[in-house]
């Protein structure tokens, strides 16, 4: 089974402080997301990548940054974290084949900034 | 802009009867669609998934119905257990383009025992 493990599981930041996100998969997967989770809004995707030192950005990118170094790790990036980017953090991969459209997730990441 | 909507936020059934979700979405683009539960504190995980050539696909007492007219689909669980409880999202998809799935808002399901 694709395995995606996201570091740490509860984080609490100050504003102000610079915040790093890691998530490594394990099965050679193409693709990596990082969406956030948030009430009433669902998953909504902030950066993605298709392949090494690749990024492309989603949806909500402001305020975010990424890298990605090796294929199997995607690391997300608060710059400068504020108290509206407290939220429960999703990253997730999958395979590049046409007939292969699932994400495996991580188990996430809650983050409060404070 | 939201492209898929979950216009439910939650739904509370009974444990053996039908739960009923629901989803719509704007794009007529997508042609691959995907039901994703979630239990607190941990990633959602795939369920079901439904390709726009057909109209219905089950697995189990998890029953994906699509209608591509009306832009609608709806996921059945018969019956419903306690265990069922969770966040469902849907989620959509265009082949042969990008590869980013967009996701609805989410339904937390409540099934009572």
């Amino acid at each position: 089974d694709v395995k995606v493990t996201q570091s740490s599981r509860y984080l609490v930041k100050r504003t102000g402080e610079k915040v790093f996100l890691e998530c490594v998969q394990d099965m050679d997967h193409e693709n990596m997301f990082w969406y956030r989770q948030d009430p009433g809004l669902g998953l909504r995707l902030i950066y993605f990548s298709y392949d090494v030192k690749m990024k492309e950005k989603g949806d909500i990118p402001e305020g975010y940054s990424v890298s990605r170094e090796k294929k199997e790790r995607f690391s997300l990036i608060l710059e400068s974290a504020s108290t509206n980017q407290t939220s429960m953090y999703l990253c997730a991969s999958s395979t590049g084949t046409a007939r292969s459209y699932g994400y495996t997730f991580g188990s996430g990441t809650r983050l409060t900034v404070v | 802009d939201q492209q898929v909507k979950q216009n439910s936020p939650s739904l509370s059934v009974q444990e053996g009867r039908i739960s009923i979700l629901n989803c719509d979405y704007t794009n007529s683009m997508f042609d691959y669609f995907l039901w994703y539960k979630k239990y607190p504190a941990e990633g959602p995980t795939f369920l079901i998934s439904i390709s726009s050539i057909k109209d219905k696909n089950e697995d189990g007492r998890f029953t994906v119905f699509l209608n591509k007219s009306a832009k609608h689909l709806s996921l059945h669980i018969v019956p419903s257990q306690p265990g069922d409880s969770a966040v469902y999202f849907c989620a959509a998809f265009t082949s042969g383009s990008a590869r980013q799935l967009t996701f609805g808002s989410g339904t937390q399901l409540t099934v009572l025992p």
